[in-house]
């Protein structure tokens, strides 16, 4: 069954802790992406991978790390340095030849 | 920098009424367009998408939106809603480059009253 896994679905965490959530995709595809869903701002893109071991900032990076060791993994850490981490994240993924990206489940963050 | 807006932030509608969401885009070159909807509890799936050719495109369960370059717009429509398109909808725009990063509106609320 092919797609993309995020887990776990809700997460919580007290502030001041990092916390890392977990995307995986077997589509095989190149491309990943994680943005940030906020009420009333639609989706906000953090970072991207084009390619295993590389991987770009997005509009708001900041208090936020990514690795890309693996084509199938692109998992996000939330930082403490993250001011607002409270949020639902999105991770995406997208052949390297199509414009289209396909979304996962979603990780809902609460930071207490 | 590129932006979308989506100008109803959250529209109320009885079954069997038409709906149309507006959507323009900032960019002045060539784009791509994508409206995604995210039912309640569910992923965040494509509804319909353009990247060339006829301006009038048609997504899944009877939603179209039509691509009009002078305006920079993209309107999501459907004749007749039903219930089960009470959902929050989101246009999308790729931008430049091979990466092709997707700059989201900040969506809409759809509800539909049965």
């Amino acid at each position: 069954d092919g797609g993309i896994t995020q887990s776990p679905k809700y997460l919580f965490r007290k502030e001041g802790q990092n916390v890392t959530l977990s995307c995986e995709q077997n589509l095989n595809h190149d491309a990943m992406y994680w943005y940030r869903q906020d009420p009333g701002q639609g989706l906000r893109l953090i970072y991207y991978s084009q390619i295993v071991n590389d991987f770009q900032k997005g509009d708001i990076a900041e208090g936020y790390s990514v690795s890309r060791e693996k084509k199938e993994s692109f998992p996000l850490t939330v930082t403490s340095a993250q001011k607002n981490p409270t949020a639902f994240y999105l991770c995406a993924s997208r052949h390297r030849d199509r414009d289209t990206q396909y979304f996962g489940p979603g990780t809902r963050l609460t930071v207490l | 920098a590129q932006s979308v807006s989506q100008h109803n932030h959250h529209v109320i509608l009885s079954e069997a009424a038409s709906l149309e969401l507006g959507c323009n885009y900032s960019y002045g070159g060539t784009v791509n367009l994508f409206w995604y909807v995210q039912y309640p509890g569910q992923h965040l799936q494509l509804l319909l998408k353009y990247f060339s050719g006829d301006p009038l495109v048609k997504g899944i369960k009877g939603f179209e939106a039509e691509f009009i370059k002078s305006k920079f717009s993209f309107n999501l429509r459907k004749p007749s809603v039903q219930w089960s398109d009470t959902a929050e909808y989101f246009c999308a725009v790729t931008r430049s480059g091979s990466a092709r990063q997707l700059t989201f509106g900040s969506g809409t609320q759809l509800t539909v009253l049965p």
